[in-house]
């Protein structure tokens, strides 16, 4: 499979720990963006990587988020000191090139805070 | 920031009928809309995209149409198929070409074919 992959796919965790998730772009990509989506709902943009740079934040991402991307291939995603209200699906979508407002969605890692 | 409106929330066709979702968005600035496919459990896939240059796209049976004037733009299925139930999402996004922030996605509808 040569699409955006995302690990884990699924993630189980107690109130107060810390989580990292990691999503692996479609290869070349250069764009990578993290969303969140919540039960009925469509997804949130959290932010965005141009390679290595993160050039876009919203506002839903607390200072407990953090997202990097060293290489410019693969980001990582961390939660701190998580919350009960950071269940959601944690999306990954990659872009690139001259059709770079075309995103593809990775499968998505479900976190349950307990 | 982009605020966009989708409608409705769920959607009852019978199989061989047409469907249409709408949505209208709130920044006159922004410039690509496209729409997903989400079957439950599964990840959001893009079905088609319009840009702001153009009225109209087909693709086989889907099609979407954009009125710029109006920040409107709508999803168009015919001769549903079974396959076609999923919750359909439509997103818009400006695009400078420089960058591009997110995309800001439709609260999504649900479209049941029944048999």
């Amino acid at each position: 499979d040569t699409g955006v992959s995302q690990d884990p796919r699924h993630k189980i965790t107690k109130r107060g720990q810390n989580v990292t998730f990691r999503c692996d772009p479609i290869s070349e990509h250069n764009r990578l963006y993290w969303y969140r989506q919540t039960l009925g709902q469509g997804p949130e943009f959290l932010t965005y990587f141009q390679n290595e740079a993160q050039l876009e934040k919203s506002r839903l991402l607390s200072d407990r988020f953090s997202a990097e991307r060293p290489k410019g291939s693969f980001s990582t995603l961390e939660i701190q000191r998580t919350e009960q209200g950071d269940s959601a699906m944690y999306l990954c979508a990659s872009s690139w090139g001259i059709r770079a407002d075309t995103q593809y969605f990775g499968p998505g890692t479900r976190l349950t805070v307990l | 920031g982009e605020n966009v409106e989708q409608h409705p929330s769920t959607l009852s066709v019978q199989e061989g009928d047409s469907a249409v979702i709408k949505c209208t968005y709130s920044d006159s600035a922004s410039n690509y809309f496209p729409w997903y496919k989400q079957e439950l459990g599964k990840r959001p896939q893009l079905i088609i995209d319009i840009r702001s240059n153009v009225g109209e796209k087909k693709d086989q049976r889907i099609a979407v149409t954009l009125n710029k004037t109006a920040k409107h733009f709508s999803l168009h299925i015919t001769e549903t198929q079974p396959e076609d139930s999923a919750v359909y999402f439509c997103a818009a996004l400006l695009y400078s070409g420089g960058g591009a922030d997110g995309l800001t996605f439709g609260k999504g509808t649900h479209l049941i074919i029944q048999p």
